[in-house]
């Protein structure tokens, strides 16, 4: 079955450390998407891309990174120098341009918790 | 710019009474209008959408949205409430401006009473 598969789904990390949250879909989609979410807030995009090998800053990039070297895959690398990572992380991915037809497919998550 | 206003976060219903989750909407276009399920700990799932064809949408699970523009509006309906619908509900709205151009609501959750 065709899907988006992320891993871990917990993960713990100390103070200073850099973590990679793993996105993988077997989909065949050009576009692939992570978003945040905190309690109340709904859904913040922190990075997407379009197209390997290029990617876009969303809302709240400050403190990860991403790369998009494989259709297939795109991680998350949560930096140190993101202060308050604690949180609920989705990836997600589409073939429709802005997402007026289709909509996304979700992953299932990796909650991110700060130790 | 557009914006999306889920109007309660919290919605309570005994379970086979009606459900009804609201969404208003702003956008400077003609927009797509989505629902999206999130059980626990899950990623989301697409419940219905609305991409300018009928204004009354049909999605999984019994769920139901209308869109109105006049109202903007994009209210999500079911006839009778099942335990298994208990989760978080996000309303979306998208338009053709690009990837970047869809934001989400804050969400509403559901909470079924036995």
């Amino acid at each position: 079955d065709g899907g988006i598969t992320q891993s871990p789904k917990y993960l713990f990390r100390k103070e200073g450390q850099n973590v990679t949250l793993s996105c993988e879909q077997n989909l065949n989609h050009d576009a692939m998407y992570w978003y945040r979410q905190d309690p109340g807030q709904g859904l913040r995009l922190i990075y997407y891309s379009q197209i390997v090998n290029d990617f876009q800053k969303g809302d709240i990039a400050e403190g990860y990174s991403v790369s998009r070297e494989k259709k297939e895959s795109f991680p998350l690398t949560v930096t140190s120098a993101q202060k308050n990572p604690t949180a609920f992380y989705l990836c997600a991915s589409t073939n429709d341009p802005g997402a007026t037809n289709y909509g996304y497919t979700f992953g299932s998550g990796t909650r991110l918790t700060v130790v | 710019a557009q914006s999306v206003t889920q109007l309660d976060s919290h919605v309570s219903v005994s379970e086979g009474t009606p459900v009804l989750l609201r969404c208003n909407y702003s956008s400077s276009y003609s927009p797509s209008l989505f629902w999206y399920v999130q059980h626990p700990n899950k990623g989301l799932q697409l419940l219905l959408k609305y991409t300018s064809a009928a204004t009354l949408v049909k999605g999984i699970n019994g769920f139901e949205a209308e869109f109105k523009k006049s109202e903007t509006s994009f209210h999500l309906t079911k006839p009778s409430a099942h335990m298994s619908d208990a989760a978080e509900y996000f309303c979306v709205v998208s338009y053709s401006g690009g990837y970047q151009k869809v934001t989400f609501g804050t969400g509403t959750k559901l909470q079924v009473i036995p």
